[in-house]
């Protein structure tokens, strides 16, 4: 079945940019919509964006100002760039699959990655 | 955007119990509403989409109902793995999409 695993440093540095990214195992990344999220400790989940596998985007518009997600289909993967981060940024951040049709609902996670913002 | 507010925010309940969590959209979604529990320390899992459709593996005790604004999850008969937290989730809109706060349930 469709895995999802998520890889990139765990330590930025404040200003610095927040790279990640999601490896889809078990299955294609064609015809699904994928997806970042996230949850900063003890808080709530967060939308960040998703890419379709040709390569449109959305992104969450309280993040769109500093978020780039980008697919690499002969890999299997998507990333995650978000900039000039701060300590808010610090979180878990989770990748997931969102099933399109005709319902649209996220089916596959991955276990997520913390990410610490800190000099 | 469209806020999702879940009630209660927290809820102690035995096993056994039938428990219900409610979800409100502030506008109507039709049925674009997902519920997912959360465990300590790992990924949210999908329960329930389409407002009312049970995911394949879930167990049967678990329920979703309701249609634009108003929303349940229904838990039949609680058992002790289902101690979580649970949230909402819309996505009638594209961006952006949004959660509950959540609703955490514990073991009385």
């Amino acid at each position: 079945q469709v895995q999802l695993q998520e890889s990139g440093p765990g330590l930025v540095k404040p200003s610095e940019t927040l790279s990640l990214t999601c490896t889809v195992s078990g299955g294609s990344i064609n015809n699904y919509y994928w997806n970042w999220i996230r949850q900063p400790p003890g808080k709530g989940l967060e939308w960040i964006g998703y890419i379709y596998y040709s390569g449109s985007t959305s992104y969450n518009p309280s993040l769109k100002s500093r978020v780039i997600i980008s697919v690499d289909t002969s890999k299997n993967q998507f990333s995650l760039k978000l900039s000039s981060v701060t300590a808010a940024d610090t979180a878990v951040y989770y990748c997931a699959r969102k099933v399109v049709s005709p319902y649209y609902f996220m089916d596959v996670w991955g276990k997520g990655t913390t990410v610490t913002v800190s000099s | 955007d469209i806020q999702m507010t879940q009630s209660p925010s927290s809820l102690s309940a035995a096993v056994g119990d039938r428990v219900t969590i409610t979800c409100r959209a502030s506008q109507g979604i039709r049925t674009y509403l997902n519920w997912y529990q959360q465990k300590p320390g790992k990924a949210p899992k999908l329960l329930i989409y389409a407002a009312s459709s049970l995911q394949s593996g879930v167990p049967s005790r678990f329920g979703g109902s309701g249609s634009g604004a108003d929303f349940t999850l229904t838990i039949s008969t609680l058992q002790p793995e289902d101690f979580a937290t649970y949230y909402c989730q819309q996505t009638y809109t594209i961006s952006p999409i949004t959660f509950g706060q959540g609703t955490r349930l514990e073991i009385k």
